[in-house]
């Protein structure tokens, strides 16, 4: 069945750092793909999205990566924080969902190292 | 913070027993989607209501129904408890109409299921 998955489970980095997290999606359908934060006790916040029509896409600290050929897409936050420690989701919206309902990967937990 | 409000924020409830979850949308919004999320696992799509109606629907049971009201508040009724219920619920609110637009998420409802 369609899924998106992601490649690691958990990545340590060191303050100061970058951060790549990994996501593969596998309906070559989806259109618009967004990475959301979520911190202990808290619930899922955006953080950016791309359309598939882009293959980059870059915010404050964060760019998002879309390959498309590969059905691949990656988070790049640069000089990581202490309060870049949270669960990174990758989520996909797939056509036949329609607008606004997303589905999401397993997440990867992203530990920034003082 | 988003501005969506969910409560309880922990819940308590046995095998069998019925519960009600409730979300107060984001000023402005008129769409609201509900999401489960297991233990270790990334939020899965429940259903979604826009402007009082239901608009889509993952993979879950009958069982799992919800309301929306004027003032697009909702709530997400689960019958039959069951073991696997046991999640945190999350709701999002984002404005409808046909685009992708970013979903707002609450900090979510534990429900515990003894």
């Amino acid at each position: 069945g369609e899924s998106v998955g992601l490649h690691l489970p958990t990545l340590s980095v060191q303050e100061g750092d970058n951060s790549i997290i990994n996501c593969a999606y596998s309906n070559s359908a989806s259109d618009y793909f967004i990475w959301y934060k979520q911190e202990s006790g808290k619930g899922p916040q955006f953080i950016i999205d791309i359309r598939s029509n882009m293959d980059k896409r870059q915010g404050q600290r964060v760019t998002v990566l879309l390959n498309k050929t590969v059905k691949h897409l990656s988070l790049q936050i640069a000089a990581t924080q202490p309060g870049d420690s949270a669960v990174y989701f990758c989520a996909e919206n797939p056509p036949n969902f329609g607008n606004e309902k997303l589905t999401f990967g397993t997440g990867t937990r992203l530990t920034i190292i003082p | 913070e988003t501005g969506v409000t969910q409560s309880p924020t922990h819940l308590i409830k046995t095998r069998g027993q019925q519960v009600t979850l409730r979300c107060s949308s984001q000023s402005g919004h008129n769409t609201v989607s509900w999401y489960q999320q297991a233990l270790g696992q990334g939020p899965q799509f429940i259903f979604q209501y826009y402007r009082e109606e239901e608009n889509g629907r993952g993979n879950f049971p009958p069982r799992f129904s919800g309301l929306q009201f004027p003032n697009y508040s909702s709530e997400l009724n689960v019958n039959a408890l069951e073991l696997d219920d046991s999640a945190l619920y999350l709701c999002a609110s984002s404005w409808g109409g046909g685009s992708n637009e970013k979903l707002f998420f609450g900090s979510g409802t534990q429900l515990s299921v003894l």
